[in-house]
C-alpha cells in the first residue's frame, strides 16, 4: 500500500510569489490534514478535511492561504503571496475510521527568499 | 485547551543504555496520547498510542510508554538504545475522535535523541 505522497519535496521561491503543494492521501482515507512545521517545533494543524468538507480550518491564515479537496481524494494547499515567514515544512497526513491513525507524508520544504 | 510539554529538547545516550523521553500533557477531557518519530527529511511515523485502554502501551521498535493520570505524563522508554533510534520524537495529544479520525493533534516541540557508541 502506497503511503501519503506529497510533491514537490522542496520548493524555493522569492517573496510575494505564489506557491502550491499537492498531497495524495492513502487510498480509502477519507480524512486529510495539512500541518505546518517550523524549524525546531512540532507540527501545527492548518486544516482538516473529512471527504471534501473542511471541518477545521481555524488555524489557516485565510488572507494568503487556501486549500481545496475537490473530489475528496487529493488536495492542494496554496500560498499567495508568500512571505519570508512562510519558510517551513508543510506536512500532509491522512486517516480513516475506525483506525483513526494519522499517516504522514514526507512533507514539502518551502524556502522563501 | 490542550497542550504538550516535552522536557529536554536534546537527549543523548550511549548505545545499549536506557532511553527516557519525557512528555507531560494538559487536557480538560480524557486525552488520547501519541508518540511519533521523525527521521531526517521524512514524515512522522507513529510509534504508539494511548486511547484509554491499558495504561502501559507497547509500540514498534521496542518502545513503550506509560500513561499516568495523576502525573499527567506519558513518558516514552526503551530499555536499550540502538544507533538507529537517533531521530526526533514528538509527543501529541488529541481531545477525541469523530467518524473520520482524531480531532487535531497538538504536538510538543520535540526531543532530538542522539545515540553514541
Amino acid at each position: 500500500e502506497a503511503g501519503v505522497v506529497q510533491s514537490p519535496r522542496y520548493k524555493i521561491i522569492e517573496k510575494k510569489q505564489p506557491v502550491a503543494f499537492w498531497c495524495n492521501p492513502i487510498s480509502g482515507h477519507n480524512t486529510l490534514y495539512w500541518y505546518l512545521q517550523n524549524l525546531g517545533q512540532g507540527p501545527e494543524l492548518l486544516i482538516r478535511y473529512e471527504n471534501e468538507e473542511a471541518v477545521d480550518d481555524s488555524q489557516l491564515p485565510k488572507d494568503r492561504f487556501s486549500a481545496e479537496r475537490l473530489k475528496g481524494v487529493d488536495s492542494t494547499l496554496k500560498i499567495q503571496p508568500a512571505e519570508l515567514g512562510d519558510s517551513a515544512v508543510y506536512l500532509c497526513a491522512s486517516s480513516r475510521y475506525p483506525e483513526n491513525i494519522q499517516y504522514f507524508g514526507a512533507g514539502t520544504r518551502l524556502s522563501v527568499l | 485547551a490542550q497542550s504538550v510539554t516535552q522536557l529536554g529538547s536534546h537527549v543523548s545516550v550511549s548505545e545499549g543504555a536506557l532511553v527516557l523521553l519525557r512528555c507531560n500533557y494538559s487536557s480538560s477531557v480524557p486525552p488520547y496520547l501519541f508518540w511519533y518519530v521523525q527521521y531526517p527529511n521524512q514524515g512522522l511515523q507513529l510509534l504508539l498510542k494511548y486511547t484509554s485502554a491499558a495504561t502501559l502501551v507497547k509500540g514498534i521498535n521496542g518502545f513503550e510508554a506509560e500513561f499516568k493520570k495523576s502525573e499527567t505524563s506519558f513518558h516514552l522508554t526503551k530499555p536499550s538504545a540502538h544507533m538507529s533510534d537517533a531521530a526526533e520524537y514528538f509527543c501529541a495529544v488529541s481531545d477525541g475522535a469523530g467518524n473520520g479520525g482524531y480531532n487535531k493533534l497538538i504536538f510538543g516541540a520535540g526531543t532530538r535523541l542522539a545515540v553514541h557508541p
